[in-house]
């Protein structure tokens, strides 16, 4: 069955600091794959997506994602973090049924940026 | 250019109550996919709507759980005899057609049930 796991239910960075969060897909075909971001009681950005083509992929704020597809990831990536960067991220992989795109997500990393 | 509505943003139910959740998509859009979000998950595919047809309701619970996009209107998510285990968020996301899209989602209506 298709998955997507986000190993880190939580990470803390200062401001400033580069960040990585990593994203791992399970999914026979290729990927369509997507970052989203999520601020408190909000819904959810799209950051950067990747269908075909250049595997790193540049996205909103500054962020940019790299798909490997031997690693099965698609690790998101900003070279310094603001404050305002706090908030949880969702890696998801788009799946093509009946001729539309239903998104399975990862669980979501809580970014907390310390001062 | 307005993004995609949905109200109420947050909704208080009694258990047995009917809860129903509105979607508008964003102008020009005629498709319209439901997410719902447990606390501390992340988003979990129901269903998918075109206008006046249900194409996909494999994430759908079988009972209590409806949805429609009707001709005119918003979408509606129904869930009748609400349960504690349905407080989550429900989020709606559109697009402008079918295929490989990118899907833009709602600000999400936050069910409680007590």
């Amino acid at each position: 069955a298709q998955s997507v796991t986000q190993p880190d239910i939580h990470i803390t960075v200062s401001e400033g600091a580069s960040l990585e969060l990593r994203c791992n897909y399970s999914y026979g075909a290729t990927p369509y794959l997507f970052w989203y971001v999520q601020s408190p009681g909000q819904g959810l950005q799209l950051l950067l997506k990747y269908f075909s083509g250049d595997t790193l992929v540049q996205g909103i704020k500054g962020f940019e994602a790299e798909f490997k597809r031997s690693q099965s990831s698609f690790n998101l990536r900003k070279p310094s973090v603001h404050w305002s960067d706090a908030a949880e991220y969702f890696c998801a992989v788009g799946l093509l049924i009946q001729g539309a795109q239903k998104l399975v997500f990862g669980q979501g990393t809580r970014l907390t940026i310390n001062p | 250019n307005a993004g995609v509505m949905q109200n109420p943003r947050h909704l208080v139910r009694r258990r047995g109550q009917e809860a129903r959740l509105r979607c508008s998509p964003m102008k020009g859009h005629s498709h319209v996919y439901w997410y719902r979000q447990l606390p501390e998950e992340g988003l979990k595919f129901m269903v998918y709507l075109q206008k006046e047809n249900i194409i996909d309701e494999s994430g759908m619970p079988k009972e209590r759980f409806s949805a429609e996009f009707p001709k005119e209107g918003p979408s509606i998510l129904r869930i009748q005899q609400v349960v504690r285990g349905d407080s989550a968020a429900y989020f709606c996301a559109s697009t402008k057609t079918a295929g490989q899209e990118t899907q833009y989602f709602g600000p999400g209506t936050r069910l409680l049930v007590l």
